[in-house]
């Protein structure tokens, strides 16, 4: 059973807020990942990072940042939200790099 | 470079009808490959793995047989069941080279009762 969690689920935040959405997990994976999802379900790899004080930029440009002080929380944040951050944020870990990734349930970001 | 192509959706069935969702892709080396499923409101699931040619991974019901000859890893399953509506991700991975992780865009299933 794969343990990983995001908080908050939903969020609904007016525009130039700072917001933090939590990623925890507890099987002591050192890859993690997070990817944004578009309501046509494509995913977007944003961030990474490969251990402690390891993270790097994904695919798709982001605004957001990342940082990785545990190996059990990988927290991104966006300094100053905007409408066009509304999306799905997933995260996701992996014991190795070509091995299964585990995600976590999501958080919905609707900025207004 | 490394690319995954899964077929459009979305697809609907009826219950207990044939379920085929095809992937293709294209890789350097000898990747491993994946099907996720996506319930709503929910983050991907490993669905199942193959990390070798003519590796057969199955888990459900489902299964997808890893195909070099023709770079395919097709999804198939015999009868499919209301709850298995629900978006499926064909993904690959390797680590030859520079690290590639990819997912194809997703098929969207919905199966009537």
């Amino acid at each position: 059973e794969a343990d990983i969690y995001q908080t908050p689920r939903y969020l609904v935040i007016g525009t130039g807020k700072k917001i933090t959405l939590e990623c925890s997990q507890t099987m002591g994976h050192d890859k993690m990942y997070w990817y944004q999802q578009d309501p046509g379900m494509e995913l977007h790899l944003i961030h990474y990072s490969y251990g402690v004080n390891s993270t790097e930029k994904g695919d798709l440009s982001s605004e957001s940042t990342v940082s990785r002080i545990r190996t059990e929380h990988f927290p991104l944040t966006l300094e100053s939200a905007r409408p066009s951050h509304t999306s799905q944020y997933l995260c996701a870990s992996s014991p190795g790099l070509i091995y299964e990734q585990y995600f976590g349930p999501g958080t919905r970001l609707t900025v207004t | 470079g490394d690319s995954v192509t899964q077929m459009e959706g979305p697809v609907t069935l009826s219950e207990e009808a044939f379920l085929t969702i095809n992937c293709t892709y294209t890789a350097t080396g000898y990747p491993s490959l994946f099907w996720y499923v996506q319930y709503p409101g929910e983050g991907l699931q490993l669905l199942l793995k193959a990390t070798k040619a003519d590796d057969k991974g199955s888990n459900k019901g489902f299964e997808a047989t890893y195909r070099k000859e023709t770079t395919s890893f097709h999804l198939e399953k015999g009868s499919v069941q209301v709850s298995d509506s629900a978006v499926y991700f064909c993904a690959l991975s390797r680590a030859s080279g520079t690290y590639k992780y990819i997912f194809g865009t997703g098929t969207r299933l919905k199966v009537l009762a």
